[in-house]
């Protein structure tokens, strides 16, 4: 049984670029969450998608978007890149959009920018 | 606006010694409580979490944790750590069936 995957693992951008990162739950689980965790911080809550709409958001402008697919699977898309953004992306599969769903993380997307 | 605090950033302790690392959090309404972990080279996994009923929970690997309402706290315990607890401990809540908010995180190191 696969858990959480993502692509690619390192990135590297330069500032003002455009990025993609690609999350692939859980086998049978239909609800992905996007964290940054920047440098001795914890993960900081981007969204959720659930039945391929965005369902929560935290604290990000709309340079973060995101989509997810029939399949379940979703991607993260950063545009205009600023140095703040390089972080561990990390993506979180769960059976559900409710709060009580234990989460299953990927290994992340490291993100540079320079 | 929902916070997470986990005072102990950097914990040193010797095999067979008691943990207990702290997390409190903000006010918010309903809250579902989460201990993540996260062993060196590994991903974040689920250590144990509480939503409602005995606000003792048990999880994996002999830890414990305690919900006290009053003081918005949801600590994390274990009565003997082993040198394969070193790890990096994270306090998650969830408010409203809503967002999540993870602590900054907790680095435990346990000397053999």
């Amino acid at each position: 049984d696969a858990g959480v995957t993502q692509s690619p693992t390192h990135l590297i951008k330069t500032r003002g670029q455009q990025v993609t990162l690609r999350c692939s739950p859980k086998s049978g689980h239909d609800t992905v969450s996007w964290y940054q965790q920047a440098l001795g911080q914890g993960p900081q809550f981007i969204f959720q998608y659930y039945e391929e709409e965005e369902r929560q958001r935290g604290n990000f402008p709309d340079r973060f978007s995101g989509h997810q697919f029939p399949n379940y699977s979703s991607e993260l898309n950063v545009n205009a890149l600023l140095l703040g953004d390089s972080a561990l992306y990390l993506c979180a599969s769960s059976l559900g959009a409710g709060g009580t769903d234990t989460q299953y993380f990927g290994p992340g997307t490291r993100l540079t920018v320079l | 606006a929902q916070s997470v605090s986990q005072h102990n950033h950097h914990v040193i302790l010797s095999e067979a010694a008691s943990l207990e690392l702290g997390c409190n959090y903000s006010y918010g309404g309903t809250v579902n409580l989460f201990w993540y972990v996260q062993y060196p080279g590994q991903h974040l996994q689920l250590l144990l979490k509480y939503f409602s009923g005995d606000p003792l929970v048990k999880g994996i690997k002999g830890f414990e944790a305690e919900f006290i309402k009053s003081k918005f706290s949801f600590n994390l315990r274990k009565p003997s750590v082993q040198w394969s607890d070193t790890a990096e401990y994270f306090c998650a809540v969830n408010y409203n069936f809503n967002k999540f908010y993870f602590g900054s995180g907790t680095k435990l190191n346990v000397k053999p």
